[in-house]
């Protein structure tokens, strides 16, 4: 099982619609997580932090279930500049080495 | 610039021939992350470095590929023997002591291997 697993989509969104998808993971110790953007043929740039707590950016939330060991992005009122693919990364130990899972690619369509 | 800067940012080579990658990260972070994307797959973790620690060398595919960072700034990710499923783009991020996720990474390395 790999440590970090994401449905690849793609999600096909109509404009201003909300999406959401999930980000598993394996290790129970894991103790940071993020969501990254990568747009095509573009360098992952970081999109937001996830917190406990939950947390909210605009138009974005991000969820952390720690029972069911995964964490979740939500975008509301989709915009065409959201299509992208969604990386989910977890810290796996104390060192700080980063786990990246494989992206959720989502397609915003007029 | 204040990125990530990366050198060259294609590279054409040869089956057989060794190729260098060159990484500087943003002043003043320490960790450097060495990673790997071939066409519409996820991020492939190759090598870690965090300041003077020694570098978790746990990704590299096998021992053609080695990397080292000079004076906890630039790095280098070398390649012997190239092969045609060397052929990738290779992504060099860093980040700030302490902020393990929030990585700046660079516009990477198209490794074409012919």
């Amino acid at each position: 099982r790999k440590e970090v697993e994401q449905d690849p989509g793609p999600f096909n969104v109509p404009e201003g619609a909300t999406v959401a998808f999930n980000c598993t993971y394996s290790n129970s110790a894991s103790q940071s997580f993020f969501w990254y953007r990568q747009d095509c043929r573009k360098e992952p740039k970081l999109l937001m932090s996830v917190y406990s707590s939950g947390n909210e950016d605009g138009r974005f939330t991000a969820q952390l279930n720690r029972a069911s060991q995964y964490i979740s992005l939500l975008i509301r009122d989709s915009k065409l500049s959201d299509s992208a693919t969604y990386l989910c990364v977890v810290i796996v130990d104390s060192w700080g080495k980063l786990q990246f899972g494989a992206g959720t690619q989502v397609v915003v369509t007029p | 610039g204040a990125g990530v800067s990366q050198s060259p940012s294609n590279k054409v080579t040869e089956k057989g021939k060794d190729v260098e990658l060159r990484c500087d990260p943003i002043s003043g972070h320490t960790a450097l992350y060495w990673y790997r994307q071939s066409l519409g797959q996820g991020l492939e973790f190759l090598i870690y470095f965090q300041g003077n620690s020694a570098p978790d060398k746990s990704g590299l595919p096998s021992d053609r590929f080695s990397a080292e960072r000079t004076g906890g700034s630039v790095s280098t990710l070398t390649i012997q023997r190239t092969q045609q499923e060397d052929s990738a783009v290779y992504l060099c991020a860093s980040s700030v002591y302490g902020e393990a996720g929030k990585l700046f990474f660079g516009s990477g390395t198209q490794l074409s291997v012919l």
